[in-house]
């Protein structure tokens, strides 16, 4: 069957360390992944976009990366802040699939405690 | 510039009403979706819209129904709601640049709805 899972329900690390979050997939033929945050109450909010031929991109302290051979993705945030807490989605789009159709994990809860 | 507008942001139904969600966005996309968020769920699509006039089904549709009338507003109808409806809907928007993806999508803030 087709899963997307982020291995964590939550994960809680001291400011101004680095939080890694990681994204797996099943049985998926990414053409890429992106990174969303969500703030309670809040509608997801664009981090970063990869495709299947990057191995890495960068936005400020955010970090992504992507191997298709291990089927995954990890989310590095550094020198994390107490205002980094949210809940942190991946998404995948496959090739051949309809357009622009994300499919999502669960999320990741984030807290970085001061 | 207010990006994706959902409108209400909450509402109570009883079983068996109608209701109908407004989405409008205003960075003229041509790809517009409807989510619906439960616990343990994640994310999963209703309907989505390609452009003005189209719609189709994406992995959850069964109760619900979309239009596209105008491409800066999408509709989502319940005709007959049920308890298994209630959950967090949003609507999000995307480019299509020369027919194709890979763009971030925009989120409302979600309509909260209760089935009772």
């Amino acid at each position: 069957s087709q899963k997307i899972e982020q291995n964590s329900e939550a994960l809680n690390i001291q400011e101004g360390k680095t939080a890694t979050l990681t994204c797996n997939y099943t049985n998926y033929s990414p053409a890429y992944l992106q990174w969303y945050r969500q703030d309670p109450g809040r509608g997801p909010v664009f981090l970063l976009l990869i495709r299947e031929n990057e191995k890495e991109k960068r936005k400020e302290r955010l970090k992504v990366t992507f191997d298709t051979t291990l089927k995954q993705s990890l989310f590095h945030i550094t020198a994390s802040q107490p205002a980094d807490s949210a809940t942190y989605l991946c998404a995948l789009e496959e090739h051949g699939g309809s357009q622009g159709n994300l499919i999502f994990g669960k999320g990741t809860k984030l807290s970085v405690k001061p | 510039n207010a990006g994706v507008t959902q409108t209400p942001k909450f509402r109570v139904l009883k079983t068996g009403q109608s209701m109908t969600l407004l989405c409008a966005q205003d960075m003229n996309h041509e790809y517009m979706y409807w989510y619906r968020q439960d616990p343990g769920m994640g994310l999963r699509l209703i309907h989505y819209s390609v452009g003005e006039g189209t719609t189709a089904k994406g992995e959850v549709p069964d109760g619900y129904n979309v239009s596209r009338l105008k491409k800066q507003n999408f509709l989502l109808g319940l005709e007959s709601a049920a308890p298994s409806q209630t959950s967090v809907y949003f609507c999000a928007s995307s480019y299509s640049i020369g027919g194709n993806s890979n763009q971030p999508q925009h989120f409302g803030d979600g309509t909260r709805l209760s089935i009772l």
